[in-house]
């Protein structure tokens, strides 16, 4: 079965620093990856996903599969990134849209 | 366009009990997926309706249950209450054949006493 990790719990940075949100999954299979946001008081929304190799709100992820890891990155942090992420991924190949969700990590971004 | 809904927003039920949730697809999506997401943990999959059917399930007990009516709204039933049953329960829906983004509802939070 499949598993996603995130070791962090919290992480607090200040505004105008680097961010780097690790993820680390295990999957036997080419599994497919995903950031998702939930901002204050708002829906779990999609951030990113591995395949289309966007960067969104400044944020890029790589996917390592040596390491089988998705850091979620942004070089400038913002205060309106604070928010709880979550990393995601999907089983290849499957008929149903499985996420399997890490247990998040809140991004506090300080002044 | 809308988006997701679901209600109720927020559910007290006792042990034993059943409880019936609802939700409101995305205009247009043919395919919803429902979720449990208990205190600090990330949502867990719980099964995914397409086309009236169930088409895949995660680790849950057959006493959680679903349903999916022609105009694409759900419901999620939940048999037996249990107290671990207390948690935010998200759908989510999107396009089946159109990727694997899903658009998720705001959620209901059940408290099992």
């Amino acid at each position: 079965a499949q598993r996603v990790t995130q070791p962090e719990k919290l992480l607090s940075v200040f505004k105008g620093a680097p961010v780097e949100l690790k993820c680390n999954y295990s999957y036997s299979g080419s599994p497919e990856l995903f950031w998702y946001v939930q901002y204050s008081r708002q829906r779990l929304q999609l951030l990113l996903r591995h395949i289309s190799r966007e960067s969104i709100k400044g944020f890029t992820a790589d996917l390592n599969k040596g390491e089988t890891s998705f850091h979620l990155k942004k070089p400038f942090a913002q205060e309106e990134d604070s928010a709880m992420y979550y990393c995601a991924l999907i089983p290849q190949g499957g008929t149903a849209s499985k996420l399997t969700f890490g247990t998040g990590t809140r991004l506090q971004v300080t002044l | 366009e809308t988006g997701v809904t679901q209600s109720p927003t927020h559910l007290i039920k006792t042990r034993g009990q059943q409880v019936t949730l609802r939700c409101s697809s995305q205009s247009g999506h043919n395919t919803v997926s429902w979720y449990q997401q208990a205190l600090g943990q990330g949502p867990q999959f719980i099964f995914q309706y397409y086309r009236e059917e169930e088409n895949g399930r995660g680790n849950f007990p057959p006493r959680f249950s679903g349903l999916q009516f022609p105009n694409y709204s759900s419901e999620l039933n939940v048999n037996a209450l249990e107290l671990d049953d207390s948690a935010l329960y998200l759908c989510a829906s999107r396009v089946q054949g159109m990727g694997e983004t899903q658009y998720f509802g705001p959620g209901t939070r059940l408290l099992v006493l």
